[in-house]
């Protein structure tokens, strides 16, 4: 167990529609970190919250925001949905705000776009 | 732009024998970071080995080493004693120093076979 929560575990939608995926870091972890995994490819980085505040960002889409609250829990949110959409989505955390490869990553949110 | 390139999409090895995955990469960069992260049916991703580029000694982690060849950019991940645990995707990560956008190939699919 990596300490990192994500909610839902499996969501089906239509395309169109807009969804919010929730992920809660490990304690004490102030960094969170959104990727992307589509069938049969590697990890694509989103975006990454340090403390509240946008870090880094990835290969985002437009349709797609994400924010950090003060209690460190983030949201990825995914609107207007195409059926390329359909992924896995990964948080992970991390101490610092520099990524030195030592993440902790969630079990994933599977999205499935109809 | 950085790429990493795993050449083998799919392995199998022997419980006990020693495997070895292939991964490249491409970056006109002098320092970065090198990752091996393994993906087991439970989706977690997990970091197993992980290099800093201007280290000349590869790294170890119990079963786990790396032939890192900078001039070739190639980085190779050996198990060794394989176990029926080590069953998983196997991700080769690059990422530039400082820098947090951890780019990943699209993956090795090992089945360790008893």
């Amino acid at each position: 167990d990596s300490g990192v929560t994500q909610t839902p575990k499996h969501l089906i939608t239509a395309t169109g529609q807009r969804v919010t995926l929730r992920c809660s870091p490990r304690s004490g972890d102030l960094s969170v970190y959104w990727y992307q995994q589509s069938l049969d490819q590697g990890l694509q980085f989103l975006i990454q919250y340090y403390n509240g505040e946008e870090r880094a960002k990835g290969n985002i889409l437009e349709r797609f925001s994400a924010q950090q609250f003060p209690d460190l829990h983030s949201e990825l949110n995914l609107s207007s949905l195409e059926l390329g959409d359909s992924a896995l989505y990964f948080c992970a955390s991390s101490s610092g705000g520099v990524n030195t490869g030592e993440l902790f990553f969630g079990e994933g949110s599977r999205l499935t776009v109809l | 732009a950085q790429t990493v390139t795993q050449s083998q999409p799919e392995m199998s090895v022997q419980e006990a024998e020693t495997v070895t995955l292939s991964c490249t990469y491409d970056t006109s960069e002098n320092n970065y970071y090198l990752f091996w992260y393994k993906q087991p049916p439970s989706r977690q991703m997990i970091l197993v080995i992980r290099q800093e580029a201007y280290k000349q000694q590869n790294a170890t982690e119990n079963r786990f080493s790396v032939n890192f060849q900078k001039a070739a950019k190639s980085f190779s991940l050996k198990i060794s004693d394989s176990q029926l645990g080590d069953t998983a995707m196997y991700f080769c990560a690059f990422m530039k120093l400082y820098n947090n956008d951890m780019r990943f190939g699209a993956g090795t699919r090992l089945t360790v076979k008893p």
